[in-house]
């Protein structure tokens, strides 16, 4: 079956303006995360959710993000007034639910601000 | 928050040798995961580890989830050069944290000479 897609794979915006960011999970995995990776860096957590709802968004660097996920599917990552350190690639990752199983990751989308 | 420690940061091999890594953390983990990233694509999961102690291999690749459960390795046997690529090691599972939220190493960059 077809694994975890997002888009756009690529994005690249001006300082101020705010992007969306989408992913599509597997097909009935419940459990549904976005990471943030910076250059040389390792995968930063940002936010959790299980079905609609989010029980962890400890990982949003600021109130400038913000994320929804609705009919136990689709998710979209918001930043609004992008700045130049969002720049980063943004994965997303599923997981047949929010228990100790395999995570699998989409192609990510990379953000450059300029 | 936990933080892992992954080494060596890089490594430069002939094809035919053996590579071995290795993360280390101040907190206990669950569940360790090995995932390797090409260039302009997510994580791909190689192994996933569940018990202490416990030895598993998928193919040249042999990973171990120490004893203590505050560390894990990963062996690559006869290296090839579809090997490159950067191995994130990843823990699960941590007291206190979102079950299945993921914390990463920064990553060994392997480049593998023919």
């Amino acid at each position: 079956g077809a694994g975890v897609s997002q888009s756009p794979s690529n994005k690249v915006t001006e300082k101020g303006k705010d992007v969306e960011l989408r992913c599509d999970p597997i097909s009935g995995h419940t459990a549904l995360y976005w990471y943030r990776q910076s250059l040389g860096q390792g995968l930063e957590f940002l936010i959790y959710f299980q079905g609609n709802s989010a029980p962890d968004k400890s990982g949003l660097p600021s109130d400038r993000f913000s994320a929804e996920r609705t009919g136990g599917s689709v998710s979209t990552l918001t930043i609004q007034r992008t700045q130049q350190e969002d720049s980063a690639v943004y994965l997303c990752a599923s997981s047949r639910d929010g228990g100790y199983n395999e995570q699998f990751f989409g192609p990510g989308t990379r953000l450059t601000v300029l | 928050g936990q933080q892992l420690n992954q080494s060596p940061q890089s490594m430069f091999i002939q094809e035919g040798e053996d590579v071995s890594m290795n993360c280390t953390s101040s907190s206990i983990f669950n569940t360790w995961l090995w995932y390797k990233q090409d260039p302009g694509e997510g994580p791909v999961l190689l192994i996933a580890l569940y018990k202490a102690g416990e030895l598993t291999s998928n193919g040249r690749l042999t990973a171990q989830f120490g004893i203590t459960r505050k560390d894990s390795f990963l062996n690559i046997s006869a290296s090839i050069p579809s090997d490159v690529g950067i191995y994130f090691c990843a823990g699960q599972g941590a007291r206190g944290s979102t079950l299945g939220r993921l914390y990463f190493g920064r990553g060994t960059q392997l480049t593998v000479w023919p």
